[in-house]
């Protein structure tokens, strides 16, 4: 199977609050993880990445936490908007000597509620 | 600076005939990795491209081949296509030196009936 895996399929989230999306991966080897979100009909966007030397990672309303004690990644929005609605994937990449590719989760499809 | 580019946008093909898809990276990617998201899925991984050589290789039979040209354009093509085939096929770009940010195209649709 797949060495990037999330917790929750779904998450319905009220607007305004917070919303936590997890992430565990298997591999001690990744170094690099990344969050991208991907709305209807369209490709996944990046959000927001974080590299192994870093517990902690903060963009605009989101924050990306990791723990490489437990192997886990998660995503936190800040004041969920009806436009954060869509599938979220986390991947890992390992950089070893030479290159390898990402690999995703199966996503998680945040519902915001109005 | 434009983003990832691919075309055509939808596709509906027949059981067993071919489709090439096309991939433009953003200007100054040398890596463009392939993938084939389904519902059932997901993200999978299919091949990637840098410097015109294939780099890495996903799990899928030898029907799922691709290229990539010097100006680091790619192409992908499968053959012999099967209902199972349909699926949203995305592509990523990347400056290439590894560990980094893949940036992705809309992705082009195929059907298959």
């Amino acid at each position: 199977g797949e060495s990037v895996g999330l917790h929750l399929p779904t998450l319905s989230v009220q607007e305004g609050d917070n919303s936590i999306i997890n992430c565990a991966y298997s591999n001690s080897a990744s170094d690099y993880f990344i969050w991208y979100k991907q709305e209807s009909g369209k490709g996944p966007q990046f959000i927001i990445d974080i590299r192994s030397n870093m517990d902690k990672r903060q963009g605009q309303r989101v924050t990306v936490l990791l723990n490489k004690t437990v192997k886990h990644l998660s995503l936190q929005i800040a004041a969920t908007q009806p436009g954060d609605s869509a599938v979220y994937f986390c991947a890992e990449n390992i950089r070893p000597s030479g290159n390898t590719p990402l690999v995703f989760g199966k996503g998680t499809r945040l519902s915001v509620i109005a | 600076k434009a983003g990832v580019t691919q075309t055509p946008r939808y596709l509906i093909k027949t059981r067993g005939q071919q489709v090439t898809l096309s991939c433009s990276p953003i200007s100054g990617h040398r890596s463009v990795s392939w993938y084939q998201q389904t519902p059932g899925q997901g993200l999978q991984f299919l091949f990637e491209y840098f410097s015109e050589t294939q780099r890495n290789k996903g799990n899928f039979p030898g029907r799922f081949s691709g290229r990539q040209f010097s100006n680091s354009r790619s192409e992908m093509n499968v053959s012999t296509l099967e209902l199972g085939d349909s699926a949203l096929y995305l592509c990523a770009s990347s400056l290439g030196s590894g560990g980094e940010t893949q940036y992705f195209g809309p992705g082009t649709r195929l059907l298959v009936l």
